[in-house]
């Protein structure tokens, strides 16, 4: 199957700084990405929907100017946590959509990383 | 979207036949059931995906009723490392949203 990557595994970072994610898909184009978020125990959360060369579309309640994502080419897209404060904390994880003409869509996710804000 | 119902847990003895249960009563005619999995602190793993026939794959096997109102996953021979979360999802446009899943627990 398809292989997505994402670097690094996991961060710590100081309250108020910022940390970029990447997100790669290793063996094919991905024309959508998708960031996660997830919580102890919890289930996954949809942040956003990124589009190579377009802006990300974000769920509700996500704020963007936050959590911001780049997808500038067909394999890579970044998410950065600006300002990161303790409860940013979590498993981030991304997928990426592999899309054939005629056929549903499959999505591929990545090992996740694991952010902690001290 | 259309939303789903799935057991909290589920215990499985290592050799037997896994079958987790889903319903998706509000399913529209052109939304696909998928299967994901997820291993404590992974990524989720993409299983098999369905709209109305009765898929199989080296993973499993998914069930569809006729009115696909609901599905059933089958593993077909567990094993202790097939414990996972297991998210039964309905996918809504290009989005994937996760529910609570059901956490199976192969025991040998």
């Amino acid at each position: 199957g398809a292989v997505v990557s994402q670097h690094p595994s996991w961060v710590i970072c100081k309250s108020g700084t910022s940390v970029k994610i990447e997100c790669r898909s290793l063996d094919f184009q991905a024309t959508t990405m998708f960031w996660y978020r997830q919580f102890p125990k919890q289930s996954l959360m949809l942040m956003a929907t990124s589009n190579e060369g377009s802006k990300a579309t974000y769920e509700q309640g996500v704020e963007k100017d936050k959590f911001l994502i780049n997808h500038a080419s067909l394999t890579l897209s970044t998410l950065t946590v600006t300002s990161a404060h303790p409860e940013d904390s979590s498993f981030y994880i991304c997928s990426a959509e592999e899309g054939q003409f005629f056929r549903s869509y499959e999505q591929y996710f990545g090992p996740g990383t694991r952010l902690t804000v001290t | 979207d259309a939303k789903t119902t799935q057991p909290t847990s589920m215990d499985c003895a290592e050799g037997r036949a896994a079958n987790l249960p889903c319903n998706h009563s509000t399913i529209s005619g052109n939304e696909y059931v998928y299967w994901y999995r997820q291993i404590h602190s992974q990524g989720p793993q993409y299983i098999i995906h369905g709209l109305k026939n009765n898929e199989t794959n080296e993973m499993a096997s998914l069930i569809i009723t006729e009115d696909r109102k609901s599905s059933t996953l089958i593993l077909p021979h567990a094993t202790l490392r097939d414990t996972a979360v297991y998210y039964c999802i309905v996918k809504y446009g290009n989005k994937l949203v996760f529910g609570a899943g059901t956490i199976l627990r192969v025991k040998s």
